[in-house]
């Protein structure tokens, strides 16, 4: 089916380790976003990617490292993982132009010990 | 930044019954988005609506830019219609909107 792919679905990380969230989307689309969401506190962007070749910080970037590979898949990194990074992240994807809602992935439940 | 205020957080219905959801924000915006997230987490887009009004089925969705606010209607609600319902706003710079989400109206319908 087409849409937006995330994998793992779940992960259980020790502080200090390290890790790559992946996501692919086979829609063509350009802009590809990372959210993370914590309880009670809505989705909050960490990157996105506008297009192939850019990225760009959102409103909580740090800790984070992202990797938009081609145009279909963008990548997030946890270089050392910290349990304020314990979340669900979202990733999603949108076209060129306006008009166009966002494209859910189903998520990555991660957990920091 | 832009401030997404969503009222009211938590709403129980009888199957059946109908609601309005409302979205509150702070700044003028060219992208508003409505979404549902079900029981099970996933994210499903209802409306792309940064201004007018829209209908699918049971659900419409109004939005009044010039005052900042929008409204989703949900009529004869089913139990389905349960899960958490987010308000996201935006501006596009080049070919991205970034968008900034509110906290959410959770909804449970009941039998």
């Amino acid at each position: 089916n087409a849409g937006v792919t995330q994998t793992p679905k779940f992960q259980v990380l020790k502080t200090g380790q390290s890790m790559t969230l992946q996501c692919a989307q086979d829609m063509n689309h350009n802009s590809m976003y990372w959210y993370r969401q914590d309880p009670g506190m809505g989705l909050r962007l960490i990157y996105y990617s506008a297009s192939e070749g850019t990225t760009d910080k959102g409103e909580v970037p740090n800790g984070y490292n992202v990797s938009r590979l081609n145009k279909r898949e963008f990548s997030l990194r946890l270089e050392s993982a910290a349990p304020s990074q314990t979340s669900v992240y979202f990733c999603a994807s949108t076209t060129r132009g306006r008009g166009y809602g966002y494209t859910f992935g189903s998520g990555t439940r991660l957990t920091v010990v | 930044g832009i401030q997404v205020e969503q009222s009211p957080p938590d709403l129980i219905l009888q199957e059946g019954a109908n609601s309005t959801l409302r979205c509150n924000f702070s700044d003028s915006v060219n992208n508003l988005q409505w979404f549902h997230q079900n029981p099970w987490g996933q994210l499903i887009n209802l409306f792309y609506i940064p201004s007018g009004t829209k209908q699918n089925g049971r659900l419409s969705a109004t939005t009044v830019a010039t005052e900042r606010y929008s409204l989703l209607y949900i009529s004869s609600s089913q139990t389905t219609d349960s899960g958490v319902y987010f308000c996201a706003v935006g501006a596009y710079t080049g070919t991205a909107s970034k968008l900034t989400f509110g906290t959410g109206t959770r909804l449970q319908v009941t039998l």
